[in-house]
């Protein structure tokens, strides 16, 4: 059981240059979501998704798309990086029972944007 | 929205017993959650309390107020491994209704 799987661990991106962030799960969690962590900031919530094809935003949408077409994957686009877009990314997934979100989180993918 | 408190950092003997404290404020209230998580890894589940009182797992407890907005983590006999951030998350339902404090960093010492 791999869990919550994202590629790629490191990346390093040039500002304007696009990429996507890929996570994937095995646990069939209907509830699968992005977050960021800056130092000092906490996680922060960019975009979620409770199920496929259905996805909303979080916190800090704003530079970032998604789209759910599997219940499996969740992949994160950065359209156009920008230095402020540098952060460790979680893709974190859970049951979509509302009265709980224990989540699992991928190992995570730190992003330099220069 | 919600506002959470934690301390920054807490320092602590191996085989000592501590508390790290969270205070949070919220527009609703559904149950808490605790992660830990090493440096440079990903966050994993502690706990989640939902009433009121101590639930205890292992060397770890947790413990909730939902009166006073209060609650607390507990690590009995502090081992070396230990020294991690421990993050205090209350969740006011929803889908993204999951708010993480910034954490507190501890560190265990011989």
């Amino acid at each position: 059981n791999a869990g919550v799987t994202q590629t790629p661990k490191f990346q390093v991106l040039k500002t304007g240059q696009s990429m996507t962030l890929q996570c994937a799960q095995d646990m069939n969690h209907e509830y699968m979501s992005w977050y960021r962590q800056d130092p000092g900031m906490g996680l922060r919530l960019i975009h979620y998704s409770v199920g496929a094809g259905i996805t909303d935003q979080g916190e800090v949408p704003n530079g970032y798309n998604v789209s759910r077409s599997t219940t499996e994957d969740f992949p994160l686009r950065l359209l156009s990086a920008a230095p402020s877009q540098t952060s460790v990314y979680f893709c974190a997934s859970s049951y979509s029972s509302l009265d709980s979100r224990r989540y699992t989180f991928g190992s995570g993918t730190r992003l330099t944007v220069v | 929205g919600q506002n959470i408190d934690q301390p920054t950092e807490m320092t602590a003997t191996e085989g000592a017993i501590v508390q790290i404290n969270c205070t949070y404020q919220t527009s609703g209230f559904n149950g808490l959650f605790w992660y830990q998580q090493h440096a440079g890894e990903a966050p994993t589940f502690l706990s989640y309390n939902v009433l009121d009182g101590l639930e205890e797992k292992g060397r770890f407890s947790s413990f909730l107020s939902r009166s006073k907005g209060y609650s607390y983590l507990l690590l009995k006999e502090l081992q070396m491994k230990d020294s991690a951030s421990y993050l205090c998350a209350p969740y006011s339902g929803g889908y993204q209704k999951v708010t993480f404090g910034t954490g507190t960093k501890l560190q265990v010492i011989p």
